[in-house]
């Protein structure tokens, strides 16, 4: 079980939309309609924004959606603001009973 | 609503076994809706799931972690808890328990982390 990949950082400007991708094979991501994503802002701990790969839960914003093509799962903001500006994770579900992360992206809003 | 807290030592030695407690307020933790995960960072890293734990003591593990962990679950306190042998410095790291969603696998309730640090 190997951790999904995830780029390092990514950055935009606000009011831009920006997209992290979340790359993993067909035993975790591939096979599963279920990758989560979280935010994590610096010295508190994450908080998810998205479920079931495109689900949001109450209280999180339209501005994030995700979606899924093959192996790699996405995760879009759009209309970015400065709170946006965190670090994110995903995760996925990889069979029998276990979940996988990715290695983080730290979103820069320029 | 739900809220969780980690509690346990912050510092262990070398080849002993770290501890971990999180106590679950706001809500039983046999409802049976739910599953208990706990979730490890070490700093400027990302996330690692360690495992999870259901009310009737059935667990899943990190297959990289299996042989070292152990998580338990006592209902009568609204507690579960994480034993981790024969640490070394590569398990320093943040500790978070957090509520797992069964059958859809994500983790909407999270603890605000402990610090753990692995030195003599």
């Amino acid at each position: 079980q190997s951790a999904l990949t995830q780029p390092a950082s990514v950055s935009g400007s606000p009011g831009q939309s920006i997209t992290i991708s979340c790359t993993g094979t067909s035993s975790d991501v591939g096979s599963y309609d279920f990758v989560s994503w979280y935010q994590q802002h610096p010295g508190n701990a994450p908080k998810l924004i998205i479920y079931e790969g495109t689900q949001r839960p109450s209280g999180v914003s339209n501005r994030f959606s995700g979606s899924k093509s093959g192996n790699t799962a996405s995760l879009t903001i759009s209309g970015l603001q400065a709170e946006d500006e965190a670090d994110y994770h995903c995760c996925s579900y990889a069979g029998g009973g276990t979940s996988v992360f990715g290695g983080g992206t730290k979103l820069t809003v320029l | 609503q739900v809220q969780l807290q980690e509690s346990g030592p912050g510092l262990v030695k070398p080849s002993q076994t770290l501890s971990l407690t999180c106590t679950v307020s706001g809500g039983s933790i046999d409802s049976g809706n739910y599953y208990w995960s706990w979730i490890r960072q070490p700093a400027g890293k990302g996330l690692e799931w360690i495992g999870r734990i259901y009310s009737t003591g059935s667990t899943n593990y990190n297959p990289s972690l299996k042989r070292r962990v152990t998580i338990s679950i006592d209902t009568s306190k609204n507690q579960f808890s994480l034993n981790l042998s024969s640490v070394t410095a590569a398990d320093t790291a943040v500790y978070y328990c957090a509520r797992h969603k069964p059958y859809f696998h994500y983790m909407d309730v999270w603890g605000k982390g402990t610090t753990v640090s692995v030195s003599s």
